[in-house]
């Protein structure tokens, strides 16, 4: 079945710096990749779907990436502000039936 | 407005007390779901349905029954709760898996 590994529990980075996280994923891939983000105890929040045809994606300070060919997606936010602290998830669709998600990545972006 | 709601928002339950925790969600949505997101293992998925009276087994789906008698529900039944399902639920919602999904607000469960 199908994995996610998103290489980082936690990151830290400088208020305005660019924060990169990345997720990587072991076998097909799919055709539509998700990031979401999750506040502590709260559910998660759609941020971004990018296409297997997309190269990228923006939104606002926002920009996802997708390289099938490294089964990998990048997530970038750019001029980074504290209230961007969260815990960033990717997904995507397993065989049509579930939508699995990595481990996230946490960010602290201090001031 | 788009919503899932859970409820509910908090409980504690003792061993072997059956419980359920609702869900509902407004946007018409075929596909629902719920996971368990413990520390270290992340969301993991324990149900999911694709429509009315159709649902089916998750990763996790060991003591826990659902159903989905209609399209806007979709509870979660712990018919006899362990302390290992100690844990936060989340309900989702989506039109498709290559849609976004919508999360409830989460329960979180302490099973004594």
């Amino acid at each position: 079945s199908q994995k996610i590994e998103q290489n980082s529990e936690a990151l830290n980075i400088q208020e305005g710096k660019t924060a990169t996280l990345t997720c990587n994923y072991t076998n097909y891939s799919p055709a539509y990749l998700q990031w979401y983000r999750q506040d502590p105890g709260r559910g998660p929040v759609f941020l971004l779907l990018i296409r297997e045809n997309e190269k990228e994606k923006r939104k606002e300070r926002l920009k996802v990436t997708f390289d099938t060919t490294l089964k990998q997606s990048l997530f970038h936010i750019t001029a980074s502000q504290p209230a961007d602290s969260a815990t960033y998830l990717c997904a995507l669709n397993q065989a049509g039936t579930a939508l699995i998600f990595g481990k996230g990545t946490t960010l602290s972006v201090s001031s | 407005e788009a919503q899932v709601t859970q409820n509910p928002r908090y409980l504690i339950t003792v061993t072997g007390k059956k419980l359920t925790v609702t869900c509902s969600q407004n946007m018409n949505h075929e596909y629902m779901s719920w996971y368990r997101q413990d520390p270290g293992l992340g969301l993991r998925q324990i149900y999911y349905s694709m429509n009315v009276e159709v649902t089916d087994k998750g990763d996790v789906p060991e003591g826990y029954k659902v159903s989905r008698k209609e399209k806007r529900n979709f509870p979660l039944i712990l018919e006899s709760p362990s302390p290992n399902q100690t844990s936060l639920y989340f309900c989702a919602s989506n039109r498709n898996l290559n849609t976004e999904a919508f999360f409830g607000q989460g329960t979180r469960l302490t099973v004594v």
